[in-house]
């Protein structure tokens, strides 16, 4: 069984520009949940895709935007980018819910670095 | 809303001794689930101990276990006989049944010493 992967594992942008970052969720998982962990915090939800469709969203503004593919992995695009973006984005995959609630299997993170 | 509260920033513990770290929490729904994850410097979180608010019996995994008190709103997680592999930041989750998302504390770095 494959976990959660992310790519890449480190980037760095400047302020204005646009990023890509991807996640391949773990195998029979239909579920993405993308947080943003900035330095000496707590992750923050930013959005969740179910079956390719947005599935709620936290407290981001609309040039945090994703999409999940027919395989369930799934992009996150950051528009106009801002120093205030720098953190750790996690990806976290999780199937359908028997318990519940949908337990979430974390990716090992991408590093943002906005100069 | 739900709001997660760590209130220790930091913490260290001897190697082989017992360390609890605290957590509140605040929810207006009656079916909700506790998490505690760690995080070490490779940064992957991993799942250390869940437990649903339902069951009134305290939760355990090995050397972790939780002191869940639902009036008082609070899940604290003991580790016992402390291993230098536990050295991480720990974060305390809250999500209700049928929600899309996790609400994180701000963490409690721990380090455990040889």
């Amino acid at each position: 069984e494959t976990g959660v992967t992310q790519s890449p594992t480190h980037l760095i942008k400047t302020r204005g520009q646009q990023v890509t970052l991807r996640c391949s969720s773990q195998s029979g998982h239909n579920t993405v949940s993308w947080y943003q962990q900035a330095l000496g915090q707590g992750p923050q939800f930013i959005f969740q895709y179910y079956r390719e469709e947005e599935n709620g969203r936290g407290n981001f503004p609309p040039r945090f935007s994703g999409l999940q593919f027919p395989n369930y992995s799934s992009e996150l695009n950051v528009n106009a980018l801002e120093l205030d973006d720098s953190a750790l984005y996690l990806c976290a995959s999780s199937g359908t819910g028997t318990r519940g609630y949908n337990e979430q299997f974390f990716g090992p993170g991408t590093r943002l670095t906005v100069l | 809303a739900q709001t997660v509260t760590q209130s220790q920033p930091e913490m260290s513990v001897q190697e082989a001794e017992t360390v609890t770290l605290s957590c509140t929490y605040d929810t207006s729904e009656n079916n909700y689930y506790l998490f505690w994850y760690k995080q070490p410097p490779s940064r992957q979180m991993i799942l250390v101990i869940r437990q649903e608010a339902y069951k009134q019996q305290n939760a355990t995994e090995n050397r972790f276990s939780v002191n869940f008190q639902k009036a008082a709103k609070s899940f604290s997680l003991k580790i016992s006989d402390s291993q230098l592999g536990d050295t991480a930041m720990y974060f305390c989750a809250c999500t209700t049944s049928g929600t899309y998302k996790y609400i994180f504390g701000t963490g409690t770095r721990l380090k455990v010493l040889a």
